[in-house]
């Protein structure tokens, strides 16, 4: 299983809109992108998956390029609440390689 | 709330010892998959079961076992504890045979190795 690459923290004020960007350099054909948040002392929790171009959801829009080698996480207008810790992984079958996540503080 | 549940939430054992952690699945999903979460670390996998086998396994010593029963439940069992094994141990539930395998994860077990 590929292990990804993203920054390790990222600051962002209230309202601002984040973009947080994954390297995917060993993602295989069949392996889909998901991103998970996960807050102190608890489980991650799924955000978003894709497999190419553009998903959008309630929380958040996920971008990846044809040759998806990389993806970008967009939090439209965060808050307090989203400080957390964001992985990016490529996923298959149930199977899942974490990195280190980066971790997003939101400040007022 | 995602409906995994574990149990115990928090245990304290000394090294040597023996360790036993569990998991109820989300209703409708029959695979579990098992990481350890050390400070400040993504989660490692540790193994996955399917129908009650084991099904791809992590970096992980055989010291680190594991069982899934018929109702899709899941126990993760750790001989000879070691001070590196205080972790977050965290299961997953998902659907086999779903190529978007979304998992749902529980919240935890925080197991401390004295």
């Amino acid at each position: 299983l590929a292990k990804t690459t993203q920054p390790i923290s990222m600051d962002s004020y209230e309202g601002q809109e984040v973009n947080i960007t994954c390297s995917h350099n060993n993602i295989a054909t069949n392996d889909y992108i998901t991103w998970y948040q996960q807050f102190p002392s608890q489980g991650p929790r799924f955000i978003i998956q894709g497999y190419k171009t553009k998903v959008t959801n309630e929380v958040a829009s996920l971008f990846i390029p044809a040759d998806r080698k990389s993806s970008t996480l967009s939090l439209p207008r965060v808050s307090l609440s989203d400080t957390a810790v964001y992985y990016c992984l490529d996923t298959n079958a149930g199977k899942s390689t974490f990195g280190d996540g980066t971790t997003l503080t939101v400040k007022p | 709330e995602t409906g995994v549940t574990q149990s115990p939430t928090h245990l304290i054992k000394t090294r040597g010892q023996q360790v036993t952690l569990r998991c109820s699945s989300q209703s409708g999903h029959n695979t579990v998959s098992w990481y350890q979460q050390a400070l400040g670390q993504g989660p490692q996998f540790i193994f996955q079961y399917y129908r009650e086998e084991e099904n791809g396994r992590g970096n992980f010593p055989p010291r680190f076992s594991g069982l899934q029963f018929p109702n899709y439940s899941s126990e993760l069992n750790v001989n000879a504890l070691e001070l590196d094994d205080s972790a977050l141990y965290l299961c997953a539930s998902s659907l086999a045979g779903v190529r978007t395998d979304t998992q749902y994860f529980g919240p935890g077990t925080r197991l401390t190795v004295l």
